[in-house]
């Protein structure tokens, strides 16, 4: 049992260039999002997708793009890459329970990727 | 912007000693929970406690909630070295988000 998947785990780009961060999950998840995680930031959400074809904005969704076609998977595109896009970014997946449920998240091992 | 923050930024205690801490978020929330990351990993679910819930139980993990005062605390009894982590609290809300305070980093010596 895999769990939460993230590919690839290290990635240095230029600016500018564009780069698509994978994430899979075998837990048949109905929720599925992406973090970043910046020194003295904690974790932001960027999206979240509560099913397939169903994908909202987090707090910092600018300059990043998702999609959901299955439930499995929950890619994460960097359009156009910058600096400030420099970070550790984490997909996680849950259940869910209905409004008043838990939600408790499985995270993949993160993916570091710096641009220059 | 973020809902929940932790108290204190970072603790240092001996092996052996209890490790108190706390959260603090702004809106009315469904459930809350605390995560923990080891260094360079992702983050693992510890506990969770519902809105309607005052204080909860998992080994030697103690959380309250005091909704009145948005607030919760997370007791670890009896500390560990492998314990040394970054705790983190989540607060769901009406929707399925989950946000994330920007941790506590325990340092447990032996």
């Amino acid at each position: 049992n895999a769990g939460v998947t993230q590919t690839p785990k290290f990635q240095v780009l230029k600016t500018g260039q564009s780069m698509t961060l994978q994430c899979a999950q075998d837990m048949n998840h109905e929720y599925m999002s992406w973090y970043r995680q910046d020194p003295g930031m904690g974790l932001r959400l960027i999206h979240y997708s509560v099913g397939a074809g169903i994908t909202d904005q987090g707090e910092v969704p600018n300059g990043y793009n998702v999609s959901r076609s299955t439930t499995e998977d929950f890619p994460l595109r960097l359009l156009s890459a910058a600096p400030s896009q420099t970070s550790v970014y984490f997909c996680a997946s849950s259940y869910i329970e209905g409004t008043g449920g838990a939600n408790v998240l499985t995270f993949g091992a993160g993916s570091r990727l710096t641009v220059l | 912007s973020q809902q929940g923050e932790e108290d204190p930024q970072a603790l240092s205690i001996q092996e052996g000693e209890n490790a108190t801490m706390n959260c603090s978020y702004k809106t009315s929330i469904n459930n809350l929970q605390w995560y923990r990351q080891n260094s360079g990993r992702g983050l693992v679910h510890l506990i969770l406690i519902r809105s309607n819930e005052r204080e909860k139980h998992s080994g030697r993990l103690r959380v309250t909630l005091d909704t009145s005062k948005k607030s919760s605390s997370l007791l670890i009894t009896a500390s560990r070295a492998a314990d040394t982590a970054s705790y983190f609290c989540a607060t769901r809300g009406s929707n399925y988000k989950l946000t994330f305070g920007k941790g506590t980093l325990l340092t447990v010596n032996p």
